[in-house]
Parts: structure tokens; C-alpha cells; sequence
């Protein structure tokens, strides 16, 4: 079945750091992949999108590319903010047109000043 | 862009009490809606997959008698948690299926969650 595979964290990072947290992912067919974001205390956000290959998601300063030929979506971002501090999961949705979320493990970002 | 309502945002209660989350998109009709659950530390699990007008589809492993979803409307799910025991405490988090204005591809909203601890 589908799954996807993160870095383990915590990733500890000074602010204005580069941040890479890897994303890769095994799955049938051509599915979507997302980055999704956690505060503190708070539920799941959306962060990112791409819904094919060598489509590249960004917000907020944060960047992934679908890579299929390497399976993997990695989420960076050039110069972090402690406001950037907070759980980030990868995630697909099967090509199937079943549109459930297969979540990886999360990567808890701290971020110092 | 889409919002999800969860309500309540947390709640506390008794040991053997029911308690009832509730799922609304606010701005868009869902005619599927899923619940997830979040242990400390740890991802988010399926529970389970609620379609509008029929039956909820559980995952394996799920107490569908211990966890009732109905969806009644396109715009609102609930959860309950029957006879809730201290185990039960966790994070619940539901997401509705909306689909995207420009690549008509499915995205998830997700709802605040709702944090429920049984005493």
C-alpha cells in the first residue's frame, strides 16, 4: 500500500537557516502530494500542494518539487523564523480518486533565535 | 478559501459519558468528510470515512459502535465518543474533501481539531 517516509526530528535550526526536510514516498500510479503544517495546540494546516511531477508547491517561503524519478517531495525553505517552529508532515493522496490522506510521521521544527 | 469548523475545541468528561465533535465546512459542500485521531507525539491515524446519506466506512481496528459518525447534511459530520474511557483521550482531528478552483484536484481541509480528555 501507499506510504510515506519523513526525517525524523526534532530538527533544531537557528533562525535565518536553511531548512530541508525530506520527504519520500511509495505509492501506485500518479498521486498528490502535500506538505501540511501543525502549531502548537492547533490542527493540520495545508501548507503546500503539487498534484504531478516536477510540479513545484510554495508558500510562505517554504518549497517542495515532485520528483518522481526519485520519489520524493522534500520541503525546504532559505532563512527560517521562529514563527516557523512546528510539526510538518508530508502526506499523498492516492491516484485512485479516493482522496484519503496517507500522513508520514511528522518532523517537529524548532526554531531558536 | 475553504474553512472547516470543529466544535468544541476541547472537552473534559467523565468516565462512561458520550461526547459529540462536530465537523462543519462552512463554505463549500463536503459529500465526504474523515475523521483522524492523534496520539501524543505521533501521526495522524484514519478512523474512518464519512459519506453524506449512508453509512460510515471504518478503518481496521476501529470500534465503529464506540465511535459513531453520522453525516446527515453536506456540511456538517459528527463524531461520538460512546462511553468514553480514559484511552479515549486524544486529539481528533476531522478534514472535508473540497476541490481545487484551478486543478480540479481534491484537497483536504482540515478542521482545528478537538482535544478530548476522559477522567
Amino acid at each position: 500500500g501507499d506510504s510515506v517516509t519523513q526525517m525524523e526530528g526534532p530538527v533544531t535550526l537557528s533562525e535565518e537557516a536553511f531548512l530541508t526536510i525530506n520527504c519520500t514516498y511509495t505509492a501506485t500510479g500518479y498521486p498528490s502530494l502535500f506538505w501540511y503544517v501543525q502549531y502548537p495546540g492547533e490542527g493540520l494546516q495545508l501548507l503546500l500542494k503539487a498534484t504531478k511531477a516536477d510540479d513545484k508547491g510554495s508558500n510562505k517561503g517554504f518549497e517542495a518539487t515532485y520528483r518522481k524519478e526519485t520519489t520524493s517531495f522534500h520541503l525546504e525553505k532559505g532563512s527560517v523564523q521562529v514563527s516557523d517552529s512546528a510539526v510538518y508532515f508530508c502526506a499523498l493522496s492516492g491516484s485512485s480518486g479516493y482522496s484519503t490522506l496517507t500522513f508520514g510521521k511528522g518532523t517537529m521544527l524548532l526554531v531558536s533565535p | 478559501g475553504a474553512v472547516v469548523s470543529q466544535h468544541p475545541s476541547w472537552v473534559i468528561c467523565k468516565s462512561g459519558t458520550s461526547v459529540k465533535i462536530e465537523c462543519r465546512s462552512l463554505d463549500f459542500q463536503a459529500t465526504t468528510m474523515f475523521w483522524y485521531r492523534q496520539f501524543p507525539k505521533q501521526s495522524l491515524m484514519l478512523m474512518a470515512t464519512s459519506n453524506e446519506g449512508s453509512k460510515a466506512t471504518y478503518e481496521q481496528g476501529v470500534e465503529k459502535d464506540k465511535f459513531l459518525i453520522n453525516h446527515a447534511s453536506l456540511t456538517l459530520s459528527t463524531l461520538t465518543v460512546t462511553s468514553a474511557h480514559p484511552e479515549d483521550s486524544s486529539f481528533y482531528i476531522c478534514s472535508a474533501r473540497d476541490i481545487d478552483g484551478l486543478s480540479g484536484a481534491n484537497v483536504l481541509t482540515f478542521g482545528a481539531g478537538s482535544r478530548l480528555t476522559v477522567l
